[in-house]
């Protein structure tokens, strides 16, 4: 299985800020990430896809960068609505995994 | 739309089987290149993927899980089901079903089952 690693576990910041999260593949998954916000007590929502693209919908404060084993996830610009846990998520090898998540509070 | 819905007993007794069943709306299980999924989350914890299902009725599992899951399709309910045989209370989890789309990765969710085995 490819661990995935997160960091923060994490984190509080206030509204206005950019917001980083770290994604990191124990192996090269070249491209194959994905992240995702999961709101309390909802299904996980696909954010950005192929570690850099926002999924339709999604607002453009949401970001995503990195390739190989090391990945970046931001919020440019924390609004209370973002408040949840995020999570990457390969998909270059079955089994698919995910990373620990982050919780982000304001 | 594409839409997902979980169905199922919320309550299993240990070593029973686990079934759930994923009706999906708006479009159909053998049109596009789409696998169907199962996943689930135990509470406070990280999502783990369960298996697919192809539309052709081809199957990969978790091989955590492998020998205790079956997942199948019924097509003319337009929808896929989970079987998780010799439960015990580490399954406890919410369920989701999920579609997951080359490159894209799970972009359609169900709301999610939370299922317990007590």
């Amino acid at each position: 299985d490819i661990q995935m690693t997160q960091s923060p576990s994490s984190l509080s910041a206030s509204v206005g800020d950019r917001v980083t999260i770290i994604c990191q593949a124990r192996q090269d998954i070249t491209y194959s990430l994905s992240w995702f916000q999961q709101l309390p007590g909802k299904a996980p929502k696909l954010l950005i896809y192929d570690a850099s693209n926002l999924e339709t919908g999604v607002p453009s404060r949401f970001s995503g960068s990195g390739s190989g084993t090391d990945f970046t996830f931001s919020i440019n610009g924390l609004r209370p609505e973002d408040v949840g846990t995020y999570f990457c998520q390969q998909y270059r090898d079955l089994p698919y995994t995910f990373g620990q998540g982050t919780k982000v509070e304001t | 739309q594409v839409q997902l819905q979980e169905s199922g007993p919320g309550l299993v007794k240990p070593s029973q089987t686990l079934s759930l069943d994923c009706t999906v709306s708006g479009g159909s299980l053998t049109r596009g290149n789409y696998y169907w999924n199962w996943l689930r989350q135990p509470a406070g914890k990280t999502l783990e993927w369960i298996g697919r299902v192809y539309s052709n009725g081809y199957t990969n599992y978790n091989p955590s899980l492998k020998s205790r899951v079956t997942i199948s399709l019924d097509t003319s309910k337009n929808q896929f089901s989970l079987r998780l045989n010799s439960v015990t209370a580490a399954d406890t989890a919410v369920y989701y079903c999920a579609r997951y789309r080359s490159s894209w990765s799970f972009d359609h969710w169900g709301q999610g089952a939370l299922v317990t085995v007590s």
